[in-house]
């Protein structure tokens, strides 16, 4: 089955450090644009990082510099490294697959894991 | 940047009848790069409608896309109780990943 699994949120003070993780079954993070996608409570989706097949990334602006996108090969994993967490980042974290590679562009997210919660609170 | 408006904000139906979804965009976007996702309480989003009109897999033929340049419209020929959820736009493409707000299909 074809699914994504996200794990790696928690509850963590302001200013510090969160890696998200998301691994995937029956098909290569490497070959697929691959998204992260984040939910506030009561509020609308908002795409906070995108890495294409070739490893070039995509931050909005409201996490650049902060946060970090990657993949592992080995272990068919996407990452993202959130550093100088801010309140504003409470969210539930959601991965998604994006268009295959070889695309010139990635226009849908057609799986998503079930999410994860990050909490910014002191 | 691009934003997204999406209306109505709720849309109140009965099962059986029609659902006429709007996204309006603030400039023009390339159809390539408008997509429509269904979100049910504590589920992630699903995929319904990329591309403006190309339905995803396994999605029901009582969903259709349409639409271009800066007006999209996602429809429901007749909606099923499984249907009421919320639903958003998505422009999904070269370095641009805004969503629209939301619609909210709610039982009337």
């Amino acid at each position: 089955e074809v699914k994504l699994v996200d794990s790696g949120g928690g509850l963590v003070q302001p200013g510090g450090s969160l890696r998200l993780s998301c691994t995937a079954s029956e098909f290569s993070v490497n070959k697929y644009y691959m998204n992260w996608v984040r939910q506030s409570p009561g509020k609308g989706l908002e795409c906070v990082s995108v890495i294409d097949y070739t490893g070039g990334t995509f931050y909005a602006d409201s996490v650049k510099g902060r946060f970090t996108i990657s993949r592992d090969s080995v272990s068919n994993t996407l990452f993202l490294q959130m550093n100088s967490l801010r309140a504003e980042d409470t969210a539930v974290y959601y991965c998604a697959r994006g268009s295959p590679g070889g695309m010139s562009y990635n226009n849908r997210m057609d799986v998503w894991g079930h999410g994860t919660t990050v909490t910014v609170s002191s | 940047e691009i934003v997204l408006t999406q209306s109505p904000g709720t849309l109140s139906l009965s099962p059986g009848e029609r659902a006429t979804l709007s996204c309006r965009a603030s400039q023009s976007v390339g159809s390539n790069f408008l997509a429509w996702y269904q979100q049910k309480p504590g589920q992630a989003p699903r995929l319904l409608i990329f591309g403006a009109s190309s339905r995803a897999t396994d999605i029901p033929d009582r969903f259709t896309g349409s639409g271009s340049g800066t007006d999209f419209t996602l429809t429901i020929s007749r909606v099923e109780p499984e249907d009421f959820a919320l639903y958003y736009c998505q422009l999904c493409g070269t370095s641009a990943y805004t969503f629209g707000q939301g619609t909210k299909l709610e039982i009337k």
